[in-house]
């Protein structure tokens, strides 16, 4: 099983509303992550965690705040998001912390009013 | 120039032809390379993954890698139209960040 599940599969929010996204995976995979995609781009690296320790945070704005509270949850909180942050948000997992086989889920997309 | 170089296409093929995909890198240390497919409105599917130079086979796919060129294809063969997506590729130095290429949209036309 190679699964990588997403919740909510859209959300539409508004600049002042705080919301969360969810992603499962039951793979035993050690390595999670966040990604943000903008129509036409390829997926844009948010961050890693590693082990259940955040590993990598590129760059992310504050009004974006991970968790991972066990090894196969992980979550996105969002807070005062603007419109441009509308995207296709993908969590995606992988075996070892070496990262480089890595299975995504379908997304959440995420529509900032 | 980036890392990573795919042509964004689009490419356009008939039913049953093989369709060739391809990406150029500059990064010497990159030693895990992979394929992703990606349907519209869809999270991206892992197609391939090869690690270092060489050939690789799923099904009526294959997964080339030259890493003295630094190109590596994707073949396609008997293409269907349900492999129209766009295709990703992806590759790593084996600590935890990919790089994407741009993707490929195809199209197969019955």
């Amino acid at each position: 099983d190679t699964e990588v599940t997403q919740t909510p599969k859209h959300l539409v929010m508004g600049m002042t509303n705080k919301k969360s996204l969810k992603c499962e995976q039951h793979m035993g995979h050690r390595a999670m992550y966040w990604y943000k995609q903008k129509a036409k781009k390829p997926p844009e690296l948010m961050f890693v965690y590693s082990y259940e320790k955040l590993s990598i945070n590129e760059s992310v704005p504050s009004r974006f705040s991970p968790e991972c509270p066990n090894s196969s949850l992980l979550n996105l909180h969002l807070h005062a998001l603007q419109p441009e942050d509308s995207a296709l948000y993908l969590c995606a997992s992988s075996q070892g912390a070496g990262g480089a086989e890595q299975f995504f889920g379908p997304g959440t997309r995420l529509t900032v009013l | 120039q980036k890392e990573v170089e795919q042509d964004p296409g689009p490419l356009s093929v008939p039913e049953g032809a093989i369709v060739s995909l391809n990406c150029t890198y500059s990064n010497s240390a990159f030693q895990y390379f992979m394929w992703y497919r990606q349907y519209s409105r869809k999270g991206p599917e892992l197609l391939m993954y090869t690690y270092s130079s060489g050939n690789k086979e799923d099904g009526r796919f294959t997964a080339q890698v030259d890493k003295s060129s630094k190109y590596i294809s994707l073949f396609i063969r008997d293409s269907q139209p349900s492999d129209s997506a766009t295709y990703l590729c992806a590759m790593s130095e084996g600590a935890q960040k990919l790089v994407f290429g741009q993707g490929t949209r195809l199209t197969i036309n019955p």
